[in-house]
Order: C-alpha cells, then sequence, then structure tokens
C-alpha cells in the first residue's frame, strides 16, 4: 500500500512560475526522497533529505521535511516546459534506498 | 557507467500463462528491487534480493516471485497471470549504505490479455 498522499494530483502552471508540490506520510523514515516520472518511464531521483534535515537545496529544487507533521514539500523554482513530468515522494524507513514506499504522485505540465 | 537495464521493454501475455521479466544493476550494486506500477494502486514495492537473497517482501500474492544471481542480475517471475498484473514493472538497484538513493531502469510493460 501507498505510504500517503501527495497534493495537489494536478498542477499546470505557466513557463517561468513556481511549482509546489507536497506529500504526506504515515511511518517513521530514515530519509525521504523525491523523483520525477516522464510519460510512464524509469524514476530519476531528484533530491533525498535525511530524517535530521529540514530544509534542502539542489539548483532549482527546494525541499523541506516536517517529520513532526510527517509531511514534506518540493519546490521547483523558474520552471520550465521541460520540468513537465509526475514527482513522486517516496520515504525510505531503513536508509538503504531499497524498500522505497511511494506517494500517490502529482502530474505537473508546465506550458509556454 | 551503465544504468540499469530492463529487458524486455514490452511484452503482451495471454491470461493464465507466466512471465520473466528481466533486470541487469548497475555494476557493483548489489540490491535489487523490484516494484509494480499501475494506474489504480500507485507504485508499489514487490521485493528486494541482496547477495541473492530476498531481503525484503512487499505485498503481493505468491504468484510473484523472484531471484538473484551471483552476478547481481535479477529476474522476477509472474505465474498464472491476471488480467490486473498489466502494469509497468520498474526494477532499482542501490549501492547499499545509508542515505543512498535507487536507481531505476526504463521498465517492462506487461499487458495481459
Amino acid at each position: 500500500s501507498q505510504q500517503g498522499e501527495e497534493d495537489p494530483q494536478a498542477l499546470s502552471i505557466q513557463e517561468g512560475e513556481n511549482a509546489t508540490m507536497n506529500c504526506s506520510y504515515k511511518t517513521s523514515i530514515n530519509n525521504l526522497q523525491w523523483y520525477r516520472q516522464n510519460s510512464g518511464r524509469g524514476l530519476v531521483h531528484l533530491i533525498l533529505i535525511r530524517s535530521n534535515e529540514r530544509e534542502k537545496h539542489s539548483g532549482r529544487l527546494r525541499v523541506t521535511l516536517d517529520t513532526s507533521k510527517k509531511s514534506s514539500s518540493l519546490l521547483i523554482t523558474a520552471s520550465r516546459a521541460a520540468d513537465t513530468a509526475s514527482y513522486f515522494c517516496a520515504t525510505d524507513p531503513t536508509g538503504g534506498g531499497n524498500k522505497l514506499t511511494f506517494g500517490t504522485g502529482t502530474q505537473l505540465k508546465v506550458e509556454l | 557507467k551503465a544504468g540499469v537495464t530492463q529487458t524486455p521493454r514490452y511484452l503482451i501475455k495471454t491470461r493464465g500463462q507466466q512471465v520473466t521479466l528481466s533486470c541487469s544493476p548497475i555494476s557493483g550494486h548489489r540490491s535489487v528491487s523490484w516494484y509494480q506500477q499501475t494506474p489504480g494502486q500507485g507504485l508499489q514495492f514487490l521485493f528486494e534480493y541482496f547477495s541473492e537473497t530476498q531481503r525484503n517482501k512487499g505485498n503481493f500474492p505468491g504468484r510473484f516471485s523472484g531471484r538473484q544471481f551471483s552476478n547481481s542480475r535479477s529476474e522476477m517471475n509472474v505465474s498464472t497471470l491476471e488480467l490486473g498484473d498489466s502494469a509497468l514493472y520498474l526494477c532499482a538497484s542501490t549501492p547499499g549504505g545509508g542515505y543512498t538513493e535507487a536507481f531505476f531502469g526504463q521498465g517492462t510493460r506487461l499487458t495481459v490479455v
């Protein structure tokens, strides 16, 4: 079963705008990861945040983690058409990255 | 460095048949995990193999099985296929250790008719 929900399910924005996606989860975690998936293909790892971290940046990505609320958010700044994809959060209970529990995903569409 | 390779990419099978999917992990990675992705259930963990042993298992019926070879390549098998087994099957490899991302293959799209 899935760990939790992602919100919103779908998001449509204009190029240059920021996109924010939220993820809630249910159990304790070692770390939380965000992945991107283009058109039903493989997942690409974006960023990993450890349970003792609150915020992390990578290029145009910013991730926050609130373990007290069991929630995380992914912010993509200055979105581009190439960012159009589905985004999934995944919780990792062990830290080994080998038994991930995924959220329901957010479909992001960035229009020119 | 070559990525995770899954074969075949597409497969069509008839209900009741069995199927075997293959996954070659990134060189040096010893852990291989399998996931099923469907529109209704999303991404779900099937099982994980490490050093030829199943180390973790998800909540799937016994028709779903797997194995790992000494070179870390892994296969998963689904017997007595059902229409609901139609899905994208993804495998991921990890190098081990803590705070590790998973590296995914492109998946095998299985259609059961």
